[in-house]
């Protein structure tokens, strides 16, 4: 089962525009990833927060994470062509290398 | 360095056969994980090896079993295929230890399993 729901399932912005993907998970975690995949490829991992950061930035992303709530959100600025992909968070919990929990995924279209 | 390499790509299968995947992983990285992913069900973890123990396993049948070589290569098997084990098979790797404090997955390509 998954881990965690993922909000919304489906995105389409244009180029130069914000996306904004949102996150649950339910049980207690050590760290929260966000991983893109394109099209039916292997995963690729863009960024990491630990259960005790709030915010973390990395290029055009910013990744918050509210352990309270058991939430997390990606933001992509200046959207590009290139970014349009499945977007997954993924759930690390302690001592359980390798084993990561996967939300449903968002899917984002980019209009150029 | 190269990267998590995943063989065969594509593949077919009729019901009740049996198939065998294999992931080579990154030079260095110990740990090896398995995904399915299909479109109903999303990414479901299988297991993780980890110097060729089995450190964690994820909801299964029998059925899908997998080992690790002392190179930390990784193979899986599924036997008696089902219409449902058609999926996306990916492979990921990892150091697999404490040293990092964080469990950051590079993945394979994936092998596509198609069972008729």
């Amino acid at each position: 089962s998954q881990q965690g729901e993922e909000d919304p399932q489906a995105l389409s912005i244009q180029e130069g525009e914000n996306a904004t993907m949102n996150c649950s998970y339910k049980t207690s975690i050590n760290n929260l990833q966000w991983y893109r995949q394109n099209s039916g490829r292997g995963l690729v991992h863009l960024i990491l927060i630990r259960s005790n950061e709030r915010e973390k930035h990395s290029g055009r992303l910013r990744v918050t994470l509210d352990t309270s709530k058991k939430s997390s959100s990606l933001l992509i600025t200046a959207s590009r062509a290139a970014d349009t992909a499945s977007y997954f968070c993924a759930s690390g919990l302690t001592d359980s290398w390798g084993k990561l929990q996967f939300g449903a995924g968002t899917q984002v279209v980019v209009t150029p | 360095k190269a990267g998590v390499t995943q063989t065969p790509r594509y593949l077919i299968k009729t019901r009740g056969q049996q198939v065998t995947l294999s992931c080579s992983p990154i030079s260095g990285h110990r740990s090896v994980s398995w995904y399915q992913q299909t479109p109903g069900q999303g990414l479901q973890f299988l297991f993780e090896y980890f110097s060729e123990t089995q450190r964690n396993k994820g909801n299964f049948p029998g059925r899908f079993s997998g080992r690790q070589f002392s190179n930390s290569r990784s193979e899986m098997n599924v036997s008696t295929l089902e219409l449902g084990d058609s999926a996306l098979y990916l492979c990921a790797s990892s150091l697999g230890t404490t040293l990092s404090g964080a469990n950051v997955l590079t993945f394979g390509a994936g092998s596509r399993l198609t069972v008729l």
